[in-house]
């Protein structure tokens, strides 16, 4: 079974610190990483992504950090903002269209 | 572009109940699937086509039918409901195999 594990399930952090979302996969097949985003009631919308030819990505305050020897992704959210509070899903794919995402979590920015 | 749109919202069933989930997309994409999300469980991939006439089985398929005589719209079917089909279900479409786009999801609860 293909698996993409995540954590933490829940994370707090203070208004301008630093947001950091791990996840682990198994599959060395795997060659493209997304992180989602969503809000409550709504559906999930891409937030960046990676290939695994780059060890980090930056777009804005976001950043993916990718080791492809330990098969691990992070997300890290810089001056973290209550406005970033919000579930975060990884995902992996093997380019056959078909998404394996983590569990989520659950980040909450506190003023 | 209304984007990625899904009826009904909310819906209540019986146990043995049969329904369709609706889902339409107005951006001429090829890709388009069909997820569940659970708590703590991230989302999981029901079906999938890749083009008009063409579907496949996700992770998770059994107790659920699709079609795709369209591009533009693809029905889930619930053939007999059960209560581990309560959750809630997003529709989402894709131009390639990397970025989705997901509707606003419809939450079912089956008793």
């Amino acid at each position: 079974q293909q698996q993409v594990k995540q954590s933490p399930q829940s994370l707090i952090v203070q208004k301008g610190g630093i947001s950091i979302i791990n996840c682990a996969y198994e599959n060395t097949a795997f060659d493209y990483f997304p992180w989602y985003q969503q809000f409550p009631g709504k559906g999930p919308a891409l937030l960046i992504a990676i290939r695994p030819d780059v060890s980090e990505k930056k777009e804005g305050r976001f950043t993916i950090s990718f080791n492809k020897s330990a098969k691990q992704f992070s997300l890290h959210i810089m001056d973290s903002q209550p406005g970033d509070s919000a579930t975060y899903f990884c995902a992996a794919s093997d380019s056959n269209y078909q998404l394996i995402w983590g569990a989520g979590t659950k980040l909450i920015i506190k003023p | 572009n209304a984007g990625v749109t899904q009826t009904p919202k909310f819906q209540v069933l019986k146990t043995g109940q049969s329904m369709t989930l609706q889902c339409a997309q107005d951006m001429n994409h090829e890709y388009m699937s069909w997820y569940r999300q659970d708590p703590g469980m991230g989302l999981r991939l029901i079906h999938y086509s890749v083009g008009a006439g063409i579907t496949d089985q996700g992770e998770v398929p059994n107790g659920y039918n699709v079609s795709r005589s369209t591009t533009e719209d693809f029905p889930l079917r619930l053939l007999s409901a059960a209560p581990s089909q309560t959750s809630v279900y997003f529709c989402a479409s894709s131009p390639d195999i990397y970025e989705q786009f997901f509707g606003p999801g419809t939450r079912l609860t089956v008793l």
